[in-house]
């Protein structure tokens, strides 16, 4: 069975500083990896993917994520916050079998992320 | 480019009643489509999912049934709602490439009294 981790439920951190939000998976073979967000009362918005490849993926809003294999971790972070940034933040993995389920996401709980002005 | 439409946004049901919530996707064929629930603002639970017309797998027993009766149509439904059923329903289509992205629709906001 896969599973995906997100261990903080809330990140607080000030406008203009990096930000990170922690994802840790666990699924059998070599994994899909996806970051969505959520505005209030909103669906979940795609930012990025990780499918293979560069272990760094650059996203949408300048989002980006890193695949770390060894620590079977995908990080999402940004070099400086906006305010407009504070939302809910999904990681999500699905595995490489194939046949019934296979195009399952398995989410994790989600990480409220506040931006401070 | 493909969108995604839920309807209605907003719903409030009493115990007891039937429901039905719509999606539609326009802009692709043969997606797969995805219905999910979603409680308190946080975990996403899979409820349904089809990749083709009367085709429905089912991944949590429950109040609620999923039909496919076009190829871009998706409808969840229950014919007697309970309190549990209260939530933010989510409406989400891929392509068949399982590499593929879910994008999702805008919720369907239900409220069971």
């Amino acid at each position: 069975a896969q599973s995906v981790a997100q261990p903080e439920d809330q990140v607080n951190v000030a406008e203009g500083n990096p930000l990170t939000v922690k994802c840790t998976y666990s699924v059998s073979g070599n994994p899909y990896l996806f970051w969505y967000v959520q505005y209030p009362n909103r669906g979940l918005q795609f930012l990025l993917k990780y499918i293979t490849g560069d272990n760094l993926v650059k996203g949408s809003y300048g989002f980006e994520a890193e695949f770390n294999k060894s620590q079977t971790s995908f990080h999402l972070k940004k070099p400086s916050a906006l305010v407009s940034d504070s939302a809910l933040y999904f990681c999500a993995v699905r595995g490489r079998e194939s046949g019934a389920g296979s195009y399952q996401l398995t989410f994790g709980k989600g990480t409220k992320l506040s931006v401070i002005p | 480019s493909q969108t995604i439409h839920q309807w209605p946004a907003t719903l409030v049901q009493p115990v007891g009643s039937p429901l039905s919530l719509e999606c539609t996707v326009e802009g692709t064929s043969n997606p797969n489509l995805y219905w999910y629930r979603q409680a308190a603002g946080r975990g996403l639970q899979l409820l349904f999912y089809s990749v083709g017309i009367g085709q429905i797998s089912s991944e949590v027993p429950q109040n609620l049934s999923a039909s496919r009766p076009q190829d871009r149509q998706f409808i969840l439904s229950s014919k007697k709602l309970l309190l549990s059923d209260s939530g933010f329903y989510l409406c989400a289509w891929s392509s068949l490439d399982y590499q593929e992205t879910q994008y999702f629709g805008p919720g369907t906001r239900l409220l069971v009294l």
